[in-house]
């Protein structure tokens, strides 16, 4: 069974911008979170759809938006690009988004904003 | 101060050596209790998932929980320098707003050198 896909890997953005990333989970899976990496915070959570509706949604700013498609695919968007928003970008994928589920991450996006 | 506390190291062991990583956390709430690897520039795997307080086992991995001290450990027996990467402890709690979202340690970095 194929594992989580991202695309793209890479990203380099100016400050201003708006960026869009893709996720596809494994297949059957119907829950999607995605997450932020950075040296300085760690990984934090950004918000998890299922059903193309978001459930749960972390403490960052409305410029970072995202959507799931009935295909269970997502995608995030984050507008108004600033330096801060330099991170990996990761999602993850599981059954049904359960406490007790494991959730499966893909390799991620890099973005990188000058 | 942040849920979850884990010391980034980073900690350089001996090939062979016996591993010790440790998070400890302040939401009781907490219920299921996982560790990750990541390697660099790759997403997190999922090496260990537990429950219950006590030792579970997999391997050259034990992972244990003590929730009455809010504190779990993994450590690695017979190190390998294969093992050299990030390790993250996770949690999940429970509740209708922690839908798809896991909380995470800010990573300790291992080496292990032969």
């Amino acid at each position: 069974k194929a594992g989580v896909t991202q695309t793209p890997r890479y990203l380099i953005k100016t400050r201003g911008q708006q960026v869009t990333l893709s996720c596809s989970p494994i297949s059957g899976h119907r829950s999607v979170s995605w997450y932020q990496q950075t040296p300085g915070q760690g990984l934090q959570f950004l918000f998890e759809y299922f059903s193309e509706t978001q459930r749960n949604k972390g403490n960052f700013p409305g410029r970072f938006s995202g959507r799931q498609f009935s295909n269970s695919r997502s995608e995030m968007n984050v507008s108004t690009l600033e330096l801060g928003d330099s991170a990996l970008y990761l999602c993850a994928s599981s059954l049904v988004g359960g406490l007790q589920e494991t959730q499966y991450f893909g390799p991620g996006t890099r973005l990188l904003v000058l | 101060q942040k849920e979850v506390e884990q010391d980034p190291g980073p900690l350089s062991v001996p090939e062979g050596a016996i591993v010790s990583l440790n998070c400890t956390y302040s939401n009781s709430a907490f219920q299921y209790f996982m560790w990750y690897r990541q390697y660099s520039r790759k997403g997190p795997e999922l090496l260990m998932y537990t429950y219950s307080s006590g030792n579970k086992e997999d391997g050259r991995f034990t992972a244990q929980v003590d929730k009455s001290s809010k504190y779990i450990s993994l450590f690695i027996r017979d190190s390998q320098p294969s093992d050299s990467a990030t390790y993250l402890c996770a949690m999940s709690a429970a509740g209708g707003t922690s839908y798809g979202k896991l909380t995470f340690g800010q990573g300790t970095i291992l080496t292990v050198h032969p």
